[in-house]
């Protein structure tokens, strides 16, 4: 079976800090990782996708995740949030060997304090 | 207009009532997917159909019953619905089929409220 777990359903940094956003993830194969934020009102937006191609992933708004199988981990990273990332984030893991099924972890939401 | 659309945005109905929540998508998407979201709780599959036959069924009340006449278009039917079932339906599309994993793309989804 496959699962993600995300550590900390909120985290908090100020404005201009480091931001770290956790995802653990369990799979008999090699998974496809996904990273999806979504802002009130609407719905996920993929930031991005690792598909094993290279180990370091770089999405859209400045963020960036990185793979480390020894560590089943895929964490979020940006060097300086904005006010604007203030969002709930979503990690997701899909088996490379063919299924719909793309299973989500249970959210962290990114609070940024002026 | 691009993307997934899904409306409406925002529906109030009875637990006797029937409505139908409907999705289209202009990605040229051969895939579709219902999910669920509900406040502290992870995302739910409920769906999903791949050129128009339906590939998933997680066990899904029959209170709701989809449909995917094309594959730009896709519904949720809603019947005697619970207050429990209130919750965020989010649709999604995909190009499957293409020996690399394309991401979901969403739609901004439809608020329900069952009263």
């Amino acid at each position: 079976a496959q699962s993600v777990t995300q550590l900390g359903s909120h985290v908090s940094v100020s404005e201009g800090a480091l931001v770290l956003l956790r995802c653990n993830y369990s799979s008999s194969v090699p998974p496809y990782l996904f990273w999806y934020v979504q802002y009130p009102n609407q719905g996920l937006q993929l930031l991005l996708k690792y598909t094993s191609a290279a180990t370091l992933v770089k999405g859209i708004n400045g963020f960036e995740a990185e793979f480390k199988k020894s560590e089943t981990s895929f964490h979020l990273t940006k060097p300086s949030a904005h006010m604007s990332d203030a969002a709930e984030y979503f990690c997701a893991v899909r088996r490379m060997d063919s299924s719909y099924k793309l299973i989500f972890g249970s959210g962290t939401r990114l609070l940024v304090r002026p | 207009e691009t993307g997934v659309t899904q409306t409406p945005r925002h529906l109030v109905m009875g637990m006797t009532n029937k409505k139908s929540l409907k999705c289209e998508q202009h990605l040229g998407h051969n895939a579709m997917y219902w999910y669920k979201q509900s406040a502290k709780k992870p995302l739910e599959l409920m769906f999903v159909y791949s050129l128009e036959e339906r590939v998933e069924n997680n066990s899904v009340p029959s209170r709701f019953s989809p449909e995917c006449p094309n594959s730009s278009h896709l519904f949720l039917h809603l019947h005697t619905l619970q207050p429990e079932d209130s919750a965020l339906y989010l649709c999604a599309s995909s190009q499957e089929g293409q020996g690399d994993n394309s991401p979901l793309h969403f739609g901004n989804g439809t608020r329900l409220t069952v009263t």
